[in-house]
């Protein structure tokens, strides 16, 4: 069965800083990889995926996630991080369901909070 | 914003109630996924449809049901609810374009149902 673990609760980093969230995945097969961002009380915003190609993928708000193979990890990056980011994060993997039918299978979440 | 529209925003039932939500679709896409989502857990998968049929199912009992219409709107009921059927319940479009399309799917804000 497809797989992603987070393994931060929580990610703490001061506006202007780098931010990094992380995520690794176990699959069978190749790997679809997607990013999500929660307000709250709001759905989930799509951030960017990774399907093939590219380890780096650019993706929205100047987010961007470096997908590595030989770590299982597809980890989620912006270079200078805005309070505005502060947010819930999920990593999720697409999974395939019988003949046409796919799901998402999401990580229990990452609670980013930038600091002024 | 996503153009995916979910009602109401808020219900409040008793055990044993019956409960409807609705979801209508982003213009153009053709499934329409049905997500869990409880207090500080990631979403779970709850069944897709496409061209008004269910196209694959999570591990959810046979109480939660659904039905796609022709224009692709959604509804997910839930007969017999219990206190743990308290959650955000997400719809998510997406296009299938063939078989194990790596379609992206785009979220509703939710519907918050608490179960007293």
């Amino acid at each position: 069965a497809q797989s992603v673990a987070q393994p931060e609760d929580q990610v703490n980093v001061a506006e202007g800083n780098p931010l990094t969230v992380k995520c690794t995945y176990s699959v069978s097969g190749n790997p679809y990889l997607f990013w999500y961002v929660q307000y709250p009380n709001r759905g989930l915003q799509f951030l960017l995926k990774y399907i093939t190609g590219d380890n780096l993928v650019k993706g929205s708000y100047g987010f961007e996630a470096e997908f590595n193979k030989s770590q299982t990890s597809f980890h989620l990056k912006k270079p200078s991080a805005l309070v505005s980011d502060s947010a819930l994060y999920f990593c999720a993997v697409r999974d395939i369901m019988g003949d046409y039918g796919q799901n998402f299978v999401f990580g229990p979440g990452t609670r980013l909070s930038v600091l002024p | 914003e996503t153009g995916v529209t979910q009602s109401p925003t808020h219900l409040i039932k008793t055990r044993g109630q019956q409960v409807t939500l609705r979801c209508s679709s982003q213009s153009g896409h053709n499934t329409v996924s049905w997500y869990q989502q409880a207090l500080g857990q990631g979403p779970q998968f709850i069944f897709q449809y496409y061209r008004e049929e269910e196209n694959g199912r999570g591990n959810f009992p046979p109480r939660f049901s659904g039905l796609q219409f022709p224009n692709y709107s959604s509804e997910l009921n839930v007969n017999a609810l219990e206190l743990d059927d308290s959650a955000l319940y997400l719809c998510a479009s997406s296009m299938k374009t063939g078989s194990f399309s790596t379609d992206t799917q785009y979220f509703g804000p939710g519907t918050r149902l608490t179960v007293l």
